[in-house]
């Protein structure tokens, strides 16, 4: 699976919109961009995904760029229950026993 | 509709002992993961199920056995817990390898 960077940390004020870039540039084709959070201590909440087109879902939207190397996270109008840790993955689609491979993340803080 | 449940929330175990850790969902998933996730560290995948009555070792199986004799229900053991099983374990269950991935509330498991 292709490795992604994420920047380690970023704020947010309440109300704004968040926007959580990441960089994928070895993902190959069959490979999908995942996003999930883990609220502290919780277990790991998904948000989105996508392969090459944008994806709206009610808590995000997902913008992939042309050439999918890159990908940004919108939280659109971010509340202090989206203070969390936000991990980007890559992954094939189609393997079992492929683990979803959480990095560092970013950590999201939203404040009043 | 409890999505995916984990027994118990904590426990602590001395050196030797041995436990069993119960995942159950109520999603009808075909799929069930189990991770252990350390400090400052992503999760990683400890053994997996595809279906009823089948098992397969992921990333970190050594020390745990596992088994899955209901569809609904995926068991953790540890035989002899040592230190280094000091840690978070979350299980999630999903139906095809592309889904997205649904997480229990963990387990935090001291060994001492």
């Amino acid at each position: 699976d292709a490795k992604t960077t994420q920047p380690p940390s970023m704020d947010c004020a309440e109300g704004r919109a968040a926007n959580l870039p990441c960089n994928h540039s070895t993902i190959s084709g069959n490979e999908y961009v995942y996003w999930y959070r883990q609220i502290h201590s919780q277990g790991p909440q998904y948000i989105i995904h996508g392969l090459k087109n944008n994806e709206t879902n009610e808590m995000a939207s997902l913008i992939i760029t042309e050439d999918r190397k890159s990908s940004t996270l919108i939280l659109p109008h971010a509340t202090l229950r989206d203070t969390a840790v936000y991990y980007c993955i890559v992954k094939s689609s189609n393997q079992a026993g492929t683990a979803l491979i959480f990095g560092k993340g970013t950590t999201l803080s939203v404040s009043s | 509709n409890a999505g995916v449940t984990q027994t118990p929330k904590f426990r602590v175990l001395k050196t030797g002992q041995s436990m069993t850790l119960l995942c159950a969902q109520d999603m009808n998933h075909e799929y069930m993961y189990w991770y252990r996730q350390d400090p400052g560290m992503g999760l990683r995948l400890i053994h997996y199920s595809v279906g009823e009555g089948t098992t397969a070792k992921g990333e970190v199986p050594d020390g745990y056995n596992v088994s899955r004799l209901k569809k609904q229900n995926f068991l953790l053991g540890l035989e002899s817990a040592a230190p280094s099983q000091t840690s978070v374990y979350f299980c999630a269950s999903f139906d095809r390898p592309d889904d997205e991935q649904y997480f229990g509330p963990g387990t935090r498991l001291t060994v001492t």
